[in-house]
């Protein structure tokens, strides 16, 4: 399995509190990504990151942020939860310019706002 | 906006059978077309994934499909098994960055 670390993995937190959820990578890889996971939508990007401190808007960014102050971090914020981002949040991270490149998940966390 | 249309939505298939999900895409810049599997409690795992330039490539039991024209392809898995129940997901994008994933088809094998 690739070198990517999530956490937490599961997280309850009330309306209205930010959140932040991290993702740790030991694989070097230059682009890092969040995805959010829903029944009925697959999972669609969030943000990603091309390199540190270079990051760009995915197809759902409203509500959330993300920083990249190191390669193998990548955190992504909620700055006020809402009952709409209950979700299941995966990273993954790829690295470009190889024959086969692939992009590699980590194990997701689970986020329920009450 | 749903740049990547899969179906079926769940798929329910006899051991031996042979599944086939199916995905659209609308961006003909797209030129890589990864599929994942999903079980349970797992982050999504690359399973096959082609490129354009060729019409199908099969790794092992699993066969991907290319119409290029049609803008369309498709998974094949022979001789399911049960252990192929899982969630696939077709997937496209440019430069095999950025994936544009379907909405996931859940399928079930059944001994």
């Amino acid at each position: 399995d690739a070198g990517i670390t999530q956490s937490p993995r599961h997280k309850v937190t009330e309306t209205g509190t930010p959140v932040t959820l991290r993702c740790h990578q030991t694989e070097n890889h230059r682009y890092m990504y969040w995805y959010r996971q829903d029944p009925g939508h697959g999972l669609r990007l969030i943000h990603y990151s091309y390199g540190v401190k270079d990051t760009d808007k995915g197809e759902v960014s409203d509500g959330y942020s993300v920083s990249r102050s190191k390669t193998e971090d990548f955190l992504l914020t909620l700055e006020s939860a809402t009952s709409s981002q209950t979700s299941v949040y995966f990273c993954a991270i790829s690295e470009p310019g190889q024959p086969n490149t692939e992009a590699f998940f980590g194990q997701g966390t689970r986020l329920t706002v009450v | 906006q749903q740049q990547v249309k899969q179906s079926p939505q769940s798929l329910i298939v006899q051991k031996g059978g042979i599944p086939i999900i199916n995905c659209a895409y609308e961006n003909t810049a797209f030129d890589y077309f990864p599929w994942y599997q999903q079980f349970p409690g797992k982050g999504p795992a690359l399973l096959i994934a082609i490129r354009p330039d060729v019409s199908e490539k099969k790794e092992g039991r699993f066969t991907i499909s290319f119409n290029k024209s049609a803008k369309q392809f498709s998974l094949h898995i022979m001789d399911s098994q049960p252990g192929d129940s899982a969630t696939y997901f077709c997937a496209a994008s440019k430069g095999a960055q950025k994936l544009v994933f379907g909405q996931g088809t859940r399928l079930t094998i059944n001994p």
